[in-house]
């Protein structure tokens, strides 16, 4: 079965401080990772996705297949990037059909 | 994009009544889903909404309890049925378009409370 887990609850860091909210998943096949996230007040929208490899908001993931991982980096952190962070898995398999698995979350507080 | 609009927003609801929850997308999209997301939990995929034909369930959501409709490519109701506390919950809809089935665009929700 698919899985993905968000570690931390709660991540805290001042503005400036590098960032690294963490996903581990948990699947046989090879799936497409997703951020999504949500700022106070906000829907939830989608951030990025692995496999366009791009920056946004200067965030970016990579896909370790190895530690089947899917961290979520920015260098330096903004008061504008607390919310809650969602890691998402959609597995590339008919026998799932379309279902996107969201992890618990993790909200971001940066402090001034 | 699309934009996703649901109604109501919030309601308040006595046990054993039934709530029906509408979704609106602004533009036509080929898939629509439905997620509950209960206090301080993660979101759950209720069922996806097709469009003209029965819903697809999720493993530990019924038919019954979560009657979903879909009568064309831009609008889709869930009903929450026969309410009870457990219910109480946030309900989310979103919809995706042909191909990128994981990109997905999110209603604002609906914060549903039994009481």
């Amino acid at each position: 079965a698919q899985r993905v887990t968000q570690p931390e609850k709660l991540l805290s860091v001042f503005k400036g401080a590098p960032v690294e909210l963490k996903c581990n998943y948990s699947y046989s096949g090879s799936p497409e990772l997703f951020w999504y996230v949500q700022y106070s007040r906000q829907r939830l929208q989608l951030l990025l996705r692995h496999i366009s490899r791009e920056s946004i908001k200067g965030f970016t993931a990579d896909l370790n297949k190895g530690e089947t991982s899917f961290h979520l980096k920015k260098p330096f952190a903004q008061e504008e990037d607390s919310a809650m962070y969602y890691c998402a898995l959609g597995p590339q398999s008919m026998e799932y059909g379309n279902k996107l698995v969201f992890g618990a979350g993790t909200i971001l507080r940066v402090k001034s | 994009s699309a934009v996703i609009s649901q109604k109501p927003s919030r309601d308040i609801c006595q046990r054993g009544t039934s709530l029906t929850i509408q979704c609106q997308v602004d533009s036509q999209v080929t898939m629509m889903f439905w997620y509950r997301q209960q206090p301080g939990q993660s979101l759950t995929l209720i069922a996806t909404a097709n469009q003209g034909s029965e819903a697809t369930y999720e493993s530990g959501f019924v038919i019954d309890k979560f009657p979903i409709s879909r009568p064309n490519l831009t609008f889709s109701t869930l009903t929450v049925s026969n309410m009870s506390p457990e219910d109480s919950s946030i309900y989310l809809c979103s919809a995706a378009r042909q191909g990128t089935p994981y990109e997905q665009y999110f209603g604002p929700g609906t914060r549903l409370t039994v009481t």
